[in-house]
C-alpha cells in the first residue's frame, strides 16, 4: 500500500510568493495534518482537519491556509511568504481525527521549501 | 514554552547493548505518547506508542516506559543495531476544544557503533 505522498519533494520561492503543497493520505484515511520542521526543531503543528473540516490550528499566523479535498487529499498554502518559512513541511495521516482510536499519523517524507 | 522535552540531543551505543532514550513532559492533559524514527531525506517514522494510562508497551526489540508521576517517558531499545541509527523524536498527543494534535520534542540522535 502507498504510504502518504507529498508533492513537490523541493520547491525554491522568494519573499513575497505564495506557494501551494500537496498531500494525499494513505488510503482510507481521512485525517490529514500539517507540521512545519525547522532545523534542530522537531515538527510543529499547523492544521488538522477531519472529513474536509478543520478541526485544529497551531500558532501560525493566517498567511497559512490549508483544505481537504472529497477524496480526504489536502493542500497547505502559503502566502506573503518570509524567510523564515524556510522549512520541512510534512504531513500525516490517520485513519480517525481523534487520538483516543490509538491510532498513530503516519507521515509522509514532506516538501523541503527554501526561501530567498 | 517546550511541553515536551528530550535533553540529550544525541546519543552513542555500541551494537548489542541497549539504547535508552528519554523525553520529559509538563502538560498533564497528554493522553497519549509515542516515539518516531526519522532517517535523513524522510519523514518520521512511527515506532511505538502508549496511552497514559499504562506504564509499559513493548513490540519487538522496542519498550516504552511512562511514568506519569514524574512526567517521563523513555524508550529501550534491546539489542541496538547500526540500523537503529538515526534521530528520535518523543511526541505528546492532546485533545483540547476539539483539536487533535501532537507535540514532538527537540529529537535525539543515536548513533549506533558497530
Amino acid at each position: 500500500d502507498a504510504g502518504v505522498t507529498q508533492s513537490p519533494t523541493h520547491l525554491i520561492k522568494t519573499r513575497g510568493q505564495q506557494v501551494t503543497l500537496r498531500c494525499s493520505p494513505i488510503s482510507g484515511h481521512k485525517s490529514v495534518s500539517w507540521y512545519q520542521q525547522v532545523l534542530g526543531q522537531g515538527p510543529q503543528f499547523i492544521f488538522q482537519y477531519y472529513e474536509k473540516e478543520e478541526r485544529g490550528r497551531g500558532n501560525f499566523p493566517d498567511r497559512f491556509s490549508a483544505r481537504q479535498f472529497p477524496n480526504y487529499s489536502s493542500e497547505l498554502n502559503v502566502n506573503a511568504l518570509l524567510l523564515g518559512d524556510s522549512a520541512l513541511y510534512l504531513c500525516a495521516s490517520s485513519v480517525l481525527g481523534d487520538a483516543h482510536s490509538n491510532q498513530p499519523q503516519h507521515f509522509g517524507d514532506g516538501t523541503r521549501l527554501s526561501i530567498l | 514554552d517546550q511541553q515536551v522535552k528530550q535533553n540529550s540531543p544525541s546519543l552513542s551505543v555500541q551494537e548489542g547493548r541497549i539504547s535508552i532514550l528519554n523525553c520529559d513532559y509538563t502538560n498533564s492533559m497528554f493522553d497519549y505518547f509515542l516515539w518516531y524514527k526519522k532517517y535523513p531525506a524522510e519523514g518520521p517514522t512511527f515506532l511505538i506508542s502508549i496511552s497514559s494510562i499504562k506504564d509499559k508497551n513493548e513490540d519487538g526489540r522496542f519498550t516504552v516506559f511512562l511514568n506519569k508521576s514524574a512526567k517521563h517517558l523513555s524508550l529501550h531499545i534491546v539489542p541496538s543495531q547500526p540500523g537503529d541509527s538515526a534521530v528520535y523524536f518523543c511526541a505528546a498527543s492532546v485533545t483540547t476544544s476539539g483539536t487533535y494534535k501532537y507535540i514532538f520534542g527537540t529529537g535525539t540522535r543515536l548513533k549506533v557503533l558497530a
